[in-house]
């Protein structure tokens, strides 16, 4: 059964940093892209990052870039998403996300979704 | 990087069809055919239901289909059901190796 469970959410001060981390189990984690995707509450989905199958490539959305940093360690089925310089937009419940397809590229078809953690960036 | 626009909701009877635009740019969805669209419930992480533009996963119903057209994309789901109102969000490669997703719609089953 193919699962992915994120931990490390909860109440942070703005400026603060916090990490991430998506536990994967039921699939081989190094053929595939992943990505964060996060959902302000009451609001829609917003990519994040995505990070390539053997961690050679990451990518980052303009609002995030700079402060926040995607990895991986394929040998411990992990993903982590390490936020610094907290904002308090950044308050959102956090996904990891799956690739569809194995390979070199992201297509973002996200295919398999933790249930997110939730991160809220609060004085 | 700016949202995909969506109708906020859309609703339809039982059996009916309802259609979902998602309008983008010729940098996003009128460039590409990396377009997909998730299904969200109430307190639950979205589904993949469509992939590059009208590809179905396996599991998902036939009822559930995808088209473009220029710079908009579009999510048709048939013989409407109880079990379809939900939140339905497009996505498309942008470009530069990022992605972005539509604003969401909301689909109610009256």
């Amino acid at each position: 059964q193919l699962q992915l469970v994120e931990f490390g959410g909860g109440v942070v001060q703005p400026g603060r940093s916090l990490r991430l981390s998506c536990a994967a189990s039921g699939f081989t984690l190094s053929t595939y892209g992943m990505h964060w995707v996060r959902q302000a509450p009451g609001k829609g989905l917003e990519w994040v990052a995505v990070i390539s199958r053997d961690g050679s490539e990451r990518y980052y959305a303009d609002s995030v870039k700079g402060r926040f940093t995607i990895s991986r360690d394929n040998s411990m089925y992990t993903l982590y998403l390490q936020m610094n310089s907290l904002k308090t937009e950044d308050t959102a419940v956090y996904y990891c996300a799956k690739e569809y397809f194995p390979g070199v590229g992201a297509n973002g078809y996200f295919d398999y979704w933790g249930q997110g953690t939730l991160v809220t960036v609060s004085s | 990087q700016s949202a995909l626009t969506q109708p906020p909701s859309a609703s339809g009877s039982p059996g009916q069809s309802v259609t979902i635009s998602c309008t983008g740019t010729s940098s996003d969805v009128g460039r590409y055919n990396f377009v997909s669209w998730y299904q969200q419930h109430p307190g639950k992480a979205p589904k993949l239901m469509i992939y590059e533009v009208n590809q179905r996963p396996s599991g998902v119903p036939d009822r559930f289909s995808g088209s473009k057209s220029g710079n908009t994309a579009s999510l048709t789901v048939s013989g409407l059901q109880a079990e379809d109102e939900a939140d339905y969000y497009c996505s498309s490669y942008a470009g530069s190796n990022s992605f972005v997703f539509g604003t969401g719609t909301k689909v109610a089953v009256l």
